[in-house]
């Protein structure tokens, strides 16, 4: 059974950082990309950043480029999302995503996480 | 970016009724779209892949349709526990944009 895992979401205050780390396990890791969505209260869904199952080849939304960083580290099944700079408007669930291939195309997501909430408020 | 459009944003219909939801794409995304199914305080399930192919244990009376930019979806005898929110999502790139939802309820 694919089982995914978030971790390390909470309050910061603005301009703080987070880790915020999704553990999957029931699946080969290594050979499906991995992307974070998020949804803040009461809205829809938005996609954050994606990486391809080697790592290779990472993709992030405008909006938190030069601010976040995807990374994973497939020795230990575990996606990361490092985020630096925290605004209130990234207040949101976190969701840690399964896509169906390797590359992060097409952007599928055929398992999702829990979700863990980040709350950026002073 | 490719934008996705869904309507309605809100429908009520009765149990037993048929219930279609549509999307559009800003430009053609072949097939390559998704549905997914959310209710409140969980995370989205897919539902419908490649805008078409049903996802594995999801019950016969969904359905999808479409190619270019212009997708339904189609719930056949709506049953209570399909009050949900429910999104579009183009997988024909990386950044992989989803509609703003589409609420269902019951009258």
């Amino acid at each position: 059974e694919v089982q995914l895992l978030e971790s390390g979401g909470g309050l910061v205050q603005p301009g703080g950082s987070l880790r915020l780390s999704c553990e999957g396990s029931g699946f080969t890791f290594n050979i499906y990309a991995m992307n974070w969505v998020r949804q803040a209260p009461g809205k829809g869904l938005e996609w954050v950043s994606g990486i391809s199952g080697s790592g290779g080849s990472t993709y992030y939304t405008d909006s938190v480029k030069g601010r976040f960083t995807i990374s994973r580290d497939n020795s230990k099944n575990t996606l990361y999302l490092q985020m630096n700079s925290l605004r209130a408007e990234d207040t949101a669930v976190y969701y840690c995503a399964k896509l169906g291939d390797i590359g992060v195309i097409p952007a599928v997501v055929f398992y999702w996480g829990q979700g863990t909430l980040v709350t950026v408020s002073s | 970016d490719i934008q996705m459009t869904q309507s309605p944003s809100t429908l009520s219909a009765s149990v037993g009724d048929r219930v279609t939801i549509t999307c559009r794409a800003s430009q053609s995304i072949s097939n390559w779209l998704a549905w997914y199914q959310q209710k409140p305080g969980k995370a989205p399930k897919l539902l419908i892949y490649k805008a078409s192919s049903l996802e594995s244990g999801v019950p016969s009376r969904f359905s999808g349709s479409g190619s270019g930019t212009e997708f339904t979806l189609t719930i056949n005898s709506l049953q209570p526990a399909d009050c949900a929110t429910y999104y579009c999502q183009q997988c024909n790139t990386y950044s992989g944009t989803f509609g703003q939802g589409t609420k269902v309820e019951i009258k």
